[in-house]
């Protein structure tokens, strides 16, 4: 199956900085990856998602970018601010009829320092 | 618009003791739906999903069971609980056909003493 891994596992950066999260995936058939946003005893929600046939996506100051050759996708948030201190996962899935499990990274806790 | 419903929200169950753990989804037909577990600090293990009515697909070997009885319920079970159970269970449900958009349910916390 799909093996998502991600780095780093824990990043702190100052309010006002940009940080970077990135990702690699082991299946060249997947097309779709999402990052989800998880607070301390929340659900993970989706904050941005990327299909294989984009190379870019941006939402205001979240960011995704897909090396489909490379088989990495990496999250940027620019101009952080406390509240986006959280758990970010990465998942990358093939998304076809039938089920579409999507396969997750470990996780990166990220800390903004006011 | 469509909701996910999974309670209860925290659980404190004995080794040994039997589980179950609902989750509905309102507003679609037809969803795929998954079971999740999340151990403390860790990253998210899918355990089951399923595309239809009394159709499941396990991804680990383990003690937990699941059914979907009804189109848009899926439960998650064990005859007998072990203290590794214990962990954050997470629902999920996606739209027939794509695994794109996953909306997770609330969760439930539980600990097995």
């Amino acid at each position: 199956g799909e093996n998502v891994e991600q780095h780093p596992s824990t990043l702190s950066v100052q309010e006002g900085d940009s940080a970077v999260i990135k990702c690699t995936y082991s299946d060249s058939a997947s097309n779709y990856f999402p990052w989800y946003k998880q607070e301390l005893g929340k659900r993970p929600q989706l904050i941005i998602d990327i299909r294989s046939n984009v190379g870019e996506k941006k939402d205001q100051r979240i960011a995704v970018t897909l090396n489909k050759t490379a088989k990495h996708f990496s999250l940027h948030i620019t101009e952080t601010q406390p509240e986006d201190s959280a758990v970010y996962f990465c998942a990358a899935s093939i998304t076809s009829t039938g089920a579409n499990n999507l396969f997750f990274g470990t996780g990166t806790r990220l800390t903004v320092i006011p | 618009s469509q909701t996910i419903h999974q309670w209860p929200a925290t659980l404190v169950q004995p080794v040994g003791s039997p589980l179950s753990l609902e989750c509905t989804v309102e507003g679609t037909s037809n969803p795929n739906l998954y079971w999740y577990r999340q151990a403390a600090g860790r990253g998210l293990q899918l355990l089951f999903y399923s595309v239809g009515i009394g159709q499941i697909s396990s991804e680990v070997p383990q003690n937990l069971s699941a059914s979907r009885p009804q189109d848009r319920q899926f439960i998650l079970s064990s005859k007998k609980l072990l203290l590794s159970d214990s962990g954050f269970y997470l629902c999920a449900w996606s739209p027939p056909g794509t695994g794109d958009g996953y909306t997770f349910g609330s969760g439930t916390r539980l600990t097995v003493v």
